[in-house]
């Protein structure tokens, strides 16, 4: 059974840092893509970044490219997202999703609250 | 960015009735493989997502079949045949095709009458 436990989420003041971490397991972690969408309270959903199987081509939404990190280790089947200079408007659940979501296999994990608030 | 647009973005259904939900995207999500990668997810309170349909029309594992993906090109459509008690929620389209920038509906409202 795959399951994704996200960790890491608090409350953090404007500027700040914060990693949050996605623990996987139930399928081969290297195998797949993963993603970090988040959905800021009483929103929609917005991707945010992903990264490949090997870590070696990582993407960023424009919204956070240059504050933000993503990256993995295979090798502790976890994945992470490094925030910094964060702003009032990163304030969201971040879920972490695994694979492209194009065909079988699309799961998502069940969110961690991150605010950002003086 | 491909942008996705449902309507209604609320909608109040009575128990036993169909309900349908309207995607369109701003451009075609036919990709150069020959398949469509329109997901549907649905959010329940309280809940994170969770996809229903895949690639327009397959329902995910464990799916019933009271729920239905169609549509092609720009044009989609998620019908539920009756409603159920436990269909209220959130439901969100979302294209693949240009992964890794997943872009996502604003999201229907379904809410019983």
């Amino acid at each position: 059974e795959v399951q994704l436990l996200e960790s890491g989420g608090g409350l953090v003041q404007p500027g700040g840092s914060l990693r949050l971490s996605c623990a996987a397991s139930g399928f081969t972690f290297s195998s797949y893509v993963m993603s970090w969408v988040r959905q800021a309270p009483g929103k929609g959903l917005e991707w945010v970044s992903a990264i490949s199987g090997s870590g070696g081509s990582t993407y960023y939404a424009d919204s956070v490219k240059g504050r933000f990190t993503i990256s993995r280790d295979n090798s502790k089947n976890t994945l992470y997202l490094q925030m910094n200079s964060l702003r009032p408007e990163d304030t969201a659940v971040y879920y972490c999703a695994m694979g492209y979501c194009t065909r079988t296999g699309c799961f998502w994990g069940q969110g961690t609250l991150v605010t950002v608030s003086s | 960015d491909v942008v996705m647009t449902q309507s209604p973005l609320s909608l109040p259904v009575t128990l036993g009735q169909p309900a349908s939900i309207s995607c369109r995207s701003s451009q075609s999500l036919l990709h150069s493989d020959g398949n469509t990668y329109l997901n549907w997810f649905q959010q329940r309170p309280g809940q994170s997502p969770r996809r229903l349909i895949y690639k327009v029309s397959d329902r995910d594992s464990g799916v019933p079949d009271r729920f239905s993906g169609s549509g092609s090109g720009t044009d989609f459509t998620l019908k539920i045949s009756r409603v159920e008690a436990e269909d209220v929620g959130v439901y969100y389209c979302m294209q693949a095709t240009h992964w890794p920038l997943w872009t996502f509906g604003q999201g229907t409202k379904v809410e019983i009458k």
